[in-house]
This record gives C-alpha cells, sequence and structure tokens, in this order.
C-alpha cells in the first residue's frame, strides 16, 4: 500500500511569489492534515480536510490556504511568500474514524526555502 | 493549555528498555494521549495512543498513570533505528490537529 506522497519535495521561490503544494493521501483516507515545521516553532497545524471541506484551521494568516479535490488529493497555497515561510511543510492523511482517535501517517515533506 | 511536559533529551543503551515520560497534568477526561517520533528527514510516524489504560502494540507500550497526569512510553529494547525525536501529545478534540511540543531526543549509544 503506498503511503502519502508529497510533491515537490524541495522547492526555492522568492519573496513575493506564490506557490502550490501537492499532497495525495493514502488510498482510503479521506481526511489530510497540513503541518508547518521550522527549527523555532516545531510542527505547528495549519488546517485540516474532509470530503473537500476545511474542518480545523490553525492560526496562520489567510495567506495559507487549501484544498480537497474529490478524490481526497488536496493541495495547499501559499501566496505573497515571506522569508518567515521557509520551512518543511508535511502533510498526513488518516481515515478519521473518531474524534479523539486515529492515525495520522505523514508523507516525506516539502521543503521550502524562500530567498 | 494542551501543552505536555518532556525532557529535552535522553540516552539509552542499544537493546535495553527506554522508559520516555510525559507530563500533562492538566490533562481532562476525554483527552486522549498520543506518541509519534520523527526520524531525521523524515514525517513523524505514529507510535501508540491511548486513555485511561495501559497499552501495548508491535512497536511499545503505553503505561497511563491512575490519575492521567502522567504517561511513559515504553520501547522494551531499543535498537539503533529507534534514534528519534519523541512527541507525547495531549489531544484535546481532534486526533488530527495535533499541538506538537518539542519533544525528547532519543539518542541510543552501541
Amino acid at each position: 500500500k503506498a503511503g502519502v506522497t508529497q510533491t515537490p519535495r524541495y522547492l526555492i521561490k522568492t519573496r513575493g511569489q506564490q506557490v502550490t503544494l501537492s499532497c495525495s493521501p493514502i488510498s482510503g483516507h479521506r481526511s489530510v492534515s497540513w503541518y508547518q515545521q521550522t527549527p523555532g516553532q516545531g510542527l505547528q497545524f495549519l488546517f485540516e480536510y474532509f470530503s473537500e471541506t476545511q474542518r480545523n484551521k490553525g492560526n496562520f494568516p489567510g495567506r495559507f490556504s487549501g484544498r480537497q479535490f474529490s478524490n481526497s488529493r488536496s493541495e495547499m497555497n501559499v501566496s505573497t511568500l515571506e522569508l518567515g515561510d521557509s520551512a518543511l511543510y508535511l502533510c498526513a492523511s488518516s481515515l478519521a474514524v473518531t474524534q479523539g482517535e486515529g492515525e495520522l501517517f505523514f508523507g516525506s515533506g516539502t521543503q521550502l526555502s524562500v530567498l | 493549555d494542551a501543552k505536555t511536559t518532556q525532557p529535552n533529551s535522553m540516552e539509552s543503551n542499544e537493546e535495553e528498555p527506554v522508559h520516555l515520560p510525559c507530563n500533562h497534568s492538566t490533562i481532562s477526561g476525554t483527552d486522549y494521549i498520543h506518541w509519534y517520533r520523527q526520524l531525521p528527514s523524515q514525517g513523524p510516524e505514529y507510535v501508540i495512543h491511548g486513555l485511561t489504560s495501559n497499552v501495548n502494540n508491535r512497536m511499545a507500550s503505553l503505561a497511563i498513570a491512575e490519575d492521567r497526569k502522567s504517561s511513559t512510553l515504553i520501547l522494551h529494547r531499543a535498537t539503533l533505528r529507534d534514534a528519534a525525536v519523541y512527541y507525547c501529545i495531549r489531544t484535546t478534540g481532534s486526533a488530527r490537529q495535533l499541538t506538537f511540543g518539542s519533544g525528547t531526543q532519543l539518542t541510543v549509544l552501541p
């Protein structure tokens, strides 16, 4: 069974540009969550999508957005990039059976560098 | 406050058991305890989770204190591949909106 696939693996952008990251969840998983990881702030929750609807959102500015398609694949978009957006962006999928339980399956992430 | 408290780092010898502690003194009755670990250059990996009772799986055991204010992740025989950052997470609500702390960096010595 294939794991969570994130593309691209590495990305270099300049300030002011926008970027789109892609995530393909494990087959059958309908929930996709996004996390940002930086050395200073650690792992922080961005948002979660389930059945094409955003269900939870973390404390990030509106420049960070996402969407989910009918096949559960998800994209994350960051507009007007800032230097501080340089980070490892991780996608995780899950079966989302019950609220407090269940495990997340993480991809290897997309390393974004903003110059 | 959904945070947990863990030691910054721990060391263990290969093939010996490892006990990773976690304090969650403000936990509520419906909060689960999840453990994830992150190996270098990889995304986090689920290890185990529990609510009240001790839990075992092929990777580890989770011992939860009777008052639920602390828990311990037990790796029965540490291997070099277990060297990672281990995160203890208390889920207040969705298990998909995780609040990661700084975790414990586990070093396994050969």
